[in-house]
């Protein structure tokens, strides 16, 4: 059974200061990794695909790496704005419908 | 990236009354939707996958009676939740998926 695990389940901290979050994860056949942000209320929003280890994804302040076990998201100087929960997935390469499966997400709050 | 819209995003019920959610892709064709149900501090769930023209698939301990999906085109999938009770109430979260998976808004739905 495929298995999705975000450490730290929340995380403070100060405008400008950098920091990672981290994904572990167990599947038998990795077909892509996922991040999304999620806000208070809304759906998942779509932040990054990884497919292959040593692959790595930047988007403005956020970095997105990947490893045979674990996924971090980098962020770099962060902003107020930047508070969200963020969200890991896998989808497995043995599940032909195409499942996501999903951490229970790193709440990141910046103080300004 | 692609849309996807649900509606309602926040509905109010009476204990025993159905309630129907709608998942539209906006701007691109899905012939698979997903339903997830997400509960406070919590991973997404998926409850199961849409097929358009054909029966939905459940996952493991949701109830298809309850839980009825109809994917009646390629744009749209509705999840109705019938005769609800207290215990269903939770956030429902639609994904349709292009090149990755896109999320609608989610239905917070209050069963009273």
């Amino acid at each position: 059974e495929d298995q999705v695990t975000q450490s730290p389940e929340a995380l403070r901290l100060q405008e400008g200061e950098s920091s990672s979050l981290n994904c572990s994860y167990t599947v038998s056949g990795l077909r892509g990794l996922f991040w999304y942000r999620q806000d208070p209320g809304k759906g998942p929003e779509f932040l990054f695909t990884l497919y292959s280890a040593g692959e790595e994804k930047e988007k403005e302040r956020l970095k997105a790496t990947l490893t045979k076990k674990e996924s971090f998201l980098h962020i770099t100087a962060p902003k107020p704005e930047d508070s969200a929960t963020y969200l890991c997935a896998v989808r497995d390469s043995n599940f032909g419908n195409e499942k996501l499966t999903f951490g229970t997400g790193t709440r990141l709050t910046i103080i300004p | 990236g692609a849309v996807v819209s649900q509606h309602p995003s926040r509905v109010i019920c009476k204990s025993g009354t159905s309630v129907k959610i709608e998942c539209r892709s906006l701007d691109f064709q899905a012939t698979t939707m997903f339903w997830y149900r997400q509960f406070p501090k919590q991973s997404l769930m998926l409850m199961a996958t849409s097929n358009e023209g054909s029966k939905a698939t459940y996952e493991q301990g949701v109830e298809k009676d309850k839980f009825l999906i109809n994917h009646a085109s390629l744009t749209l999938s509705t999840l109705t939740v019938t005769s609800a009770h207290p215990e269903d109430s939770s956030f429902y979260i639609c994904s349709a998926r292009q090149t990755e998976a896109f999320f609608g808004q989610g239905t917070r739905l209050t069963v009273v």
